[in-house]
């Protein structure tokens, strides 16, 4: 199978602009998560869909918004961009069987001038 | 403040040498995992521990989850420089709601 696929990898932004991302899950995997890493925090939770569904949402800002597709692929888009939205932005899917068994993608570097 | 304190969060040790990291934190989880992920790549999951006062053993990484199911810690046993890394730890809660530590940037110089 292949494996969480993100695009695009690298993104640079100015301040103010839109951004959209997009995650491809593993096939069959009806779960996907986003998450931001920054050095200074880490990885935090930004919200987790299911069967086109939001079910969690972490502590971010109404800027940054997602959806899921019926073929389970997955968009974030951040809008009114902040230099504080730099970060690497990390997808990661899972299946129904082990919901807890994350499966990530190499990320979407976003830098935002 | 991180939900999940690790420690420490930078080490820097010569291969064959043993080291422990630490993910503590005030809550209770129903599971605890650990990543490790590698430059230009997201976390690859090593292990999840579900039983307070598990032991698991992969190679030479043991993992071992707190009686209390608060706190995890990962000891490698002579170390390679293939295990450099960022150590993330990852407690699911109750609503299967997943919180990160910022990891243990860990270099194993040859």
């Amino acid at each position: 199978k292949a494996g969480v696929t993100q695009t695009p990898r690298y993104l640079i932004k100015t301040r103010g602009q839109q951004v959209t991302l997009s995650c491809s899950p593993i096939s069959g995997h009806r779960s996907v998560s986003w998450y931001q890493q920054t050095p200074g925090q880490g990885l935090q939770f930004l919200f987790e869909y299911f069967s086109e569904t939001q079910r969690n949402k972490g502590n971010f800002p109404g800027r940054f918004s997602g959806r899921q597709f019926s073929n389970s692929r997955s968009e974030m888009n951040v809008s009114t961009l902040e230099l504080g939205d730099s970060a690497l932005y990390l997808c990661a899917s899972s299946d129904l069987v082990s919901v807890n068994e994350q499966f990530f993608g190499p990320g979407t570097r976003l830098t935002v001038l | 403040t991180q939900l999940l304190e690790q420690s420490p969060q930078f080490l820097s040790i010569q291969e064959g040498e043993n080291l422990t990291v630490y993910c503590n934190s005030s809550s209770v989880f129903s599971s605890l995992q650990w990543y490790r992920q590698e430059p230009g790549e997201g976390p690859v999951l090593l292990v999840t521990v579900v039983t307070g006062g598990e032991v698991k053993k992969l190679k030479r990484l043991t993992f071992q989850f707190g009686d209390a199911r608060k706190d995890s810690s990962l000891h490698i046993t002579a170390a390679q420089p293939g295990d450099t890394g960022l150590y993330l730890c990852a407690g699911v809660g109750n609503n299967n709601d997943m919180r990160f530590g910022a990891g243990t940037r860990l270099t194993v110089k040859p």
